[in-house]
């Protein structure tokens, strides 16, 4: 059983559009996550959530929003779809939120043309 | 918040010789300190990782080793096969500010050559 899972692995839209990521961990963490990967590879934190508290870095435009039903699951909800949007998008989630290890999703590659 | 910064940001060694990527951070709160493999395509995954209680680290053909009056950390691979071809990241935790989670380095390209 994969541990973090995401849908879909590649989304191509066009600007303008809403799209959502799905993100299911089978960890049991309390702490899940979503990362964004540019063109230059480069990781950088957008959210962390338990089932107390976002928090959300201060970076990432209110057109991104985290979205929890429930302890084993974030989904990532994106309005007004723009250009520089795309990136690849991972999941992740710890057992904690300091000083853990994340195990990350598979990855959702968003290509906006 | 923290700032890790990875050097050198692509590195070439012939197979079997050792690498050895090296990362500063910032915050001197920071306690944990995991370095990930990212293979192309695929999800960064953890290979090794040191609290700060712990100067040395140990796993087969890789070591971490971490100088908290420094503040910097190492990530040191021997004996390098082809399958060691990929991109390392490593990252540090502990402060709460900003997001809880981990800041990463802007990893480094290891290429073997055969």
């Amino acid at each position: 059983d994969t541990a973090v899972s995401q849908t879909p692995k590649y989304l191509v839209t066009q600007m303008g559009n809403d799209k959502s990521i799905k993100c299911e961990q089978n960890l049991g963490h309390d702490t899940m996550y979503w990362y964004k990967q540019d063109s230059k590879k480069f990781l950088k934190i957008m959210f962390s959530y338990n089932n107390k508290e976002l928090i959300i870095n201060e970076t990432v435009p209110n057109r991104f929003s985290p979205k929890s039903p429930d302890k084993a699951h974030l989904n990532l909800h994106i309005n007004s779809l723009e250009l520089g949007d795309s990136a690849v998008y991972f999941c992740a989630s710890s057992q904690g939120g300091q000083g853990v290890p994340a195990f990350f999703g598979q990855g959702t590659r968003l290509t906006v043309v | 918040g923290e700032n890790v910064e990875q050097h050198p940001s692509t590195l070439s060694v012939q197979e079997g010789d050792s690498a050895v990527i090296k990362c500063t951070y910032s915050d001197s709160a920071s306690n944990y300190f995991p370095w990930y493999k990212q293979e192309l395509g695929k999800r960064p995954q953890l290979i090794i990782d040191i609290r700060s209680n712990v100067g040395e680290k140990k796993d087969q053909r890789i070591a971490v080793t971490l100088n908290k009056t420094a503040k910097h950390f190492s990530l040191h691979i021997t004996e390098t096969q082809p399958e060691d071809s990929a991109v390392y990241f490593c990252a540090a935790s502990g402060r709460r500010g900003g997001a809880d989670g981990l800041t990463f380095g802007k990893g480094t390209h290891l290429i073997i050559q055969p």
